[in-house]
């Protein structure tokens, strides 16, 4: 099976600082997307960056960057200058494309606490 | 613009009963997709609709079907509840079936006693 590993089930980073989540990913194909969502206890999933396989230039979206290998097949998040509001549940996906039909694949995700 | 509404936001059902779930898209948006989450197994696919059709079904049984309107709303029902059916269903839509990512719903949380 295809699948999207999430090493870190929990992380935390004191406010203001620097904090990486790792995410790797397999896959068969060569066109493909990759997402960070954030799942806050509201449970609504919230896109927070997108990178397309066949772009080699790393995403960014103000603090959030990523930094996209593809052929490690690594997908980790980079969130710069961390804020009390970034505290919630982190999901890796990756989209399948078999033929026309589209699906994510979502990792266990990564609790990310920040501390005051 | 409105996001992607779900209705109810919680229910509780009895083993053994059925429940439908409902989800209205983003205006103009035209593919629905469903996710089911929990804690053991996480956020799993469903299926997808587009154009009133399925167009892909994830690996769950027959008990789960949905389907979709012509104004792009879509339904999920579950027949013969089961306790493991206790989850977040979240409903995503996109403007197209696309690879490029969708616009989640806040979800139903769904209690099977």
């Amino acid at each position: 099976a295809q699948t999207v590993t999430q090493s870190q089930p929990e992380m935390s980073v004191q406010e203001a600082e620097t904090v990486t989540l790792s995410c790797t990913y397999d896959t068969s194909e060569s066109d493909y997307y990759l997402f960070w969502y954030k799942q806050p206890p509201s449970r609504q999933m919230i896109l927070v960056i997108r990178q397309e396989a066949y772009k080699q230039q790393n995403a960014t979206e103000n603090r959030f960057s990523v930094n996209f290998q593809k052929a490690a097949k690594s997908f980790s998040l980079k969130i710069s200058d961390s804020q009390l509001g970034d505290a919630a549940m982190y999901f890796c996906a990756r989209s399948n494309s078999g033929g026309s039909n589209y699906k994510l694949t979502f990792g266990k995700g990564t609790l990310l606490t920040v501390n005051p | 613009k409105a996001g992607v509404t779900q209705t109810p936001r919680y229910l509780i059902k009895t083993r053994g009963q059925q429940v439908t779930l409902s989800c209205s898209p983003i205006s103009g948006h035209r593919s629905v997709s469903w996710y089911q989450q929990t804690p053991g197994q996480g956020l799993q696919f469903l299926f997808e609709y587009f154009s009133e059709t399925q167009r892909n079904k994830g690996n769950f049984p027959g008990r789960f079907s949905g389907r979709q309107f012509s104004n792009s709303r879509s339904e999920m029902n579950v027949s013969t509840l089961e306790l493991g059916d206790s989850a977040l269903y979240l409903c995503a839509s996109s403007p197209l079936p696309r690879k490029g990512g969708y616009t989640f719903g806040s979800g139903t949380r769904l209690t099977v006693v």
